[in-house]
This record gives C-alpha cells, sequence and structure tokens, in this order.
C-alpha cells in the first residue's frame, strides 16, 4: 500500500543546469499528472499521461520542460537549463480512473520535489 | 481561462466550526475537490462534488451550487491539528482528468 512517491525531495541547481525529477505512482494507476506549484499558490497543472501516452501538455511553460512515462509507470519531468522562475515544488499525482470512466477521480499526491534554482 | 477564488487566509476557534468558501468561473464543470495541504506536505483529498447538494464526511461536509458557481467546505469540532492549506479544485472538461486549483486557503485555529 506506497502511496506515490517522488525524488529527490529536494534539489538545488544552478541557473543553466538540467534537471530531472522522478515520480513512482501507486501501482496500477493509469493516469498520472505533473503540477507545479509556486510558494503561497495553488498547484498549476502542467502534464497529463494516460498509461505511456501524454494526452495533455499544455500546461508546460516553455520548451524547456520534457515529461516522459515510458512503460506507463515510473515518470519522468526534465527541465533543461533552468532559471529561477522554475523554483517550485513539483507535485505527481496518480488515478485510478480512466478518462471517461465513472469512477471518482481522486488524485492521490506525492509529497513534491522542492526545486530551487539559484 | 480558468477562474477559481478563495479566502486566502482564516483563523478560527478549536471546537468550533469554520466555512470556507470557494466560487469558479471555468470553461465546463465535471466536479470539484476539496483537498487539505499541511505546510510542506502533499495534498489529501477530502471530498469530492459533482452535483447540487451536500456531502458530509466525518467533521467535514462540502456543499455544492452548480448555478452560482459556489462551494463551501465546512469543518466541525475544529482541532488544533485542522490547521492546514485548504485547496478547491475544479474538474473543468469531461474527458480531462485535470484539476484547476484555487489559491488555497490558510486556516489557523487557536486555542
Amino acid at each position: 500500500g506506497a502511496g506515490v512517491s517522488q525524488s529527490p525531495r529536494y534539489k538545488v541547481a544552478k541557473r543553466g543546469q538540467d534537471v530531472a525529477l522522478r515520480c513512482d505512482p501507486i501501482s496500477g494507476h493509469v493516469s498520472l499528472f505533473w503540477y507545479q506549484q509556486a510558494l503561497g499558490q495553488g498547484p498549476e497543472f502542467l502534464t497529463y499521461f494516460q498509461n505511456e501516452a501524454q494526452l495533455d501538455k499544455s500546461g508546460l511553460p516553455s520548451d524547456r520542460f520534457f515529461a516522459e512515462r515510458p512503460e506507463g509507470s515510473v515518470s519522468t519531468l526534465k527541465i533543461q537549463r533552468t532559471q529561477q522562475e522554475d523554483s517550485a515544488v513539483y507535485l505527481c499525482a496518480s488515478s485510478l480512473a480512466l478518462v471517461g470512466g465513472l469512477a471518482v477521480y481522486e488524485q492521490y499526491f506525492g509529497p513534491g520535489t522542492r526545486l530551487t534554482v539559484t | 481561462g480558468q477562474n477559481i477564488d478563495q479566502p486566502t487566509e482564516m483563523t478560527a476557534t478549536e471546537g468550533a466550526i469554520v466555512q470556507i468558501n470557494c466560487t469558479y468561473q471555468t470553461s465546463g464543470f465535471n466536479g470539484l475537490f476539496w483537498y487539505q495541504q499541511h505546510a510542506g506536505e502533499a495534498p489529501t483529498f477530502l471530498s469530492y462534488n459533482v452535483l447540487d447538494g451536500l456531502e458530509e464526511k466525518g467533521r467535514f461536509s462540502s456543499f455544492l451550487s452548480r448555478s452560482k458557481g459556489y462551494s463551501y467546505l465546512l469543518l466541525k469540532e475544529l482541532q488544533m491539528k485542522d490547521s492546514a492549506s485548504y485547496l478547491c479544485a475544479v474538474r473543468a472538461q469531461a474527458g480531462a482528468n485535470n484539476l484547476f486549483f484555487g489559491t488555497g486557503t490558510r486556516l489557523t485555529v487557536i486555542p
């Protein structure tokens, strides 16, 4: 019964560095989401996977952001050439329900990765 | 765009009742969620409303009026551990699972 896990929990990067953030969803969860949460704000949607397919990436702020989920379980969010405005907590969430299904669309969140770009 | 509004901060006394309001204007509506988030921790699911009315779950209740674009979260018998941020989120589209969140209401429970 493990929940969603994310690693690393904290990451400090110098401006211009590339970073990779990992998410392990709950086993069997079809849907996976990435959100960005700035200090004092609510999470903002970045991208969504159903199994290995990235169905929505409309929230990615620039082409420096890239996400993948090649085998339909673990996902990685990569940020290239990090900028100070990328400093935030990156939350991953997973959900059992399929798009269009009747199940409650409860999303289970991981603890997040706090990224600080200096 | 999607617009979800909730008060930034609230303070209430231990043992009391508090109501946190949320209004939304979204391109569509397919469910409203309330999450609790303690500082530095993951949001945890509290409630889900898709039809008008009140959903009760122990000390927590959530109400929805779709015609008014309005919801509230009611917390009864407040405990110190209820001090947290409460996030209102809307699923705007059928066929999409992503949520649009408000900025959260930081609730402080005082003795």
